[in-house]
């Protein structure tokens, strides 16, 4: 799996957009980025994931580049029980399932 | 998506003793995933388990300090064998749900070992 880089801290206002990056400049054709939150003393909970195409749920937007080299995951309107440690994982679909997951994003949401 | 029951929620251990964990899930899944969050850090995978054939174990990880059983489609257990404090973790079992649905995981077993 490609390896991820995103950074270990950021803050957001309530309310605001919340835009975590992840650097996956490695990432090959046939890897997908899955987003991934853990709320403390929780599992975590899947997000949202794409291939190239830029993703939109009920929980949030995934922006790809075009080179598939780095993603955005925007969280629309941020409130304060979407702190959490997000995680950006790179997946491929033949890699027998598993996933390596980094260091995440420790998001805080301020009011 | 699967829904994953995992217990214990919690459990406090001596040293030296074992402690198994099980994992339940609703759905029958081909592939259940045993993973370690150590305090403060990210999960880290202990093994894959496929029913009906011995788990695959990551580097660092061996069978006979984290043996797993695989009966069937939807139940899995990890044992933490001979316990130090150093076992003190998060464990995590996670499954697949489905293709466009990414990893399931259950609520975890918060372990203490004194």
């Amino acid at each position: 799996d490609a390896k991820t880089t995103q950074p270990p801290s950021m803050d957001c206002a309530e309310g605001r957009a919340a835009n975590l990056p992840c650097n996956h400049s490695t990432i090959s054709g046939n890897e997908y980025v899955y987003w991934y939150r853990q709320i403390h003393s929780q599992g975590p909970q899947y997000i949202i994931h794409g291939l190239k195409n830029n993703e939109t749920n009920e929980m949030a937007s995934l922006i790809i580049t075009e080179d598939r080299k780095s993603s955005t995951l925007i969280l629309p309107h941020a409130t304060l029980r979407d702190t959490a440690v997000y995680y950006c994982i790179v997946r491929g679909f033949t890699n027998a399932g598993k996933s390596t997951f980094g260091d995440g994003t420790t998001l805080t949401v301020k009011p | 998506s699967a829904v994953i029951s995992q217990k214990p929620s919690r459990d406090i251990c001596q040293r030296g003793t074992s402690l198994t964990i099980q994992c339940q899930v609703d759905s029958q899944v081909t592939m259940m995933f045993w993973y370690r969050q150590q305090p403060g850090q990210s999960l880290t995978l202990i093994a894959t388990a496929n029913q009906g054939s011995e788990a695959t174990y990551e580097s660092g990880f061996v069978i006979d300090k984290f043996p797993i059983s695989r009966p069937n489609l939807t139940f899995s257990t990890l044992t933490v064998s001979n316990m130090s404090p150093e076992d003190s973790s998060i464990y995590l079992c996670s499954v697949e749900g489905g293709w466009g649905w990414g990893y399931t995981f259950g609520s975890g077993t918060r372990l203490t070992v004194v």
